[in-house]
């Protein structure tokens, strides 16, 4: 089953503490983007990555870090968290085509608490 | 930049009605457009897109049309159920460079029995 996951699903955390999220797909897609979602604003972009060790901002990167060491992963990190940083993540992927028109497949959400 | 606007939620309705959420977006060029939707606690899905002017996106009974000349897509079903409830997003994406999808605030729906 064509799929995107993240773990973990929730995490509860205290403000400095460095974390990762996981993001995986199995689809052979080469572009994944990581979104946040909070009310009233829709997702917005925090990091994409168009293939393997290409990667570059999106809107809001800032305290965020990502990699892309292998085509499937792309891990999110937070460094040193803060309680601005409490939302619901998305990653996604999808096949990168010359219009932009194909398909963005979204995994579960994490749902993120920064104390 | 591109934009996505989206009529303001959350909306209520009866099982049965015509429902209609207006998006408009302002883009350079020709971007390609999606709905998308969240039913609760799950991730986003795509409901239907459309690449090109006067294209009409339709799945599961709902319906949109690439209307370049006004710049919208909204979205529109003929009866809804009460399993609609979710979460819609309107989103672009451009042509050129990295494609980014941009998404509207989000339109809550819930359907009343």
């Amino acid at each position: 089953e064509a799929q995107v996951t993240q773990n973990p699903r929730y995490l509860i955390t205290v403000t400095g503490k460095k974390l990762t999220v996981t993001c995986s797909q199995n689809m052979n897609h080469e572009y994944m983007s990581w979104y946040r979602q909070d009310p009233g604003l829709g997702l917005r972009q925090i990091y994409y990555s168009m293939n393997v060790e290409v990667t570059d901002k999106g809107d809001v990167p800032e305290g965020y870090k990502v990699s892309r060491k292998e085509k499937r992963n792309f891990p999110l990190i937070l460094e040193s968290p803060s309680p601005n940083q409490t939302s619901l993540y998305f990653c996604a992927s999808r096949q990168y085509d010359r219009v932009g028109a194909d398909t963005q497949y979204f995994g579960p959400g994490t749902r993120l608490t920064v104390l | 930049g591109n934009s996505v606007t989206q009529m303001e939620g959350p909306v209520t309705l009866s099982e049965e009605a015509f429902l209609t959420i207006n998006c408009t977006y302002t883009a350079t060029g020709y971007p390609s457009l999606f709905w998308y939707v969240q039913y609760p606690g799950e991730g986003l899905q795509l409901l239907l897109k459309a690449t090109k002017a006067d294209d009409k996106g339709s799945n599961k009974g709902f319906e949109a049309t690439y209307r370049k000349e006004t710049t919208s897509f909204h979205l529109e079903k003929g009866s809804v159920q009460v399993s609609d409830s979710a979460v819609y997003f309107c989103a672009l994406s451009g042509r050129q460079g990295a494609q980014k999808l941009v998404f509207g605030q989000g339109t809550r729906l819930t359907i009343n029995p």
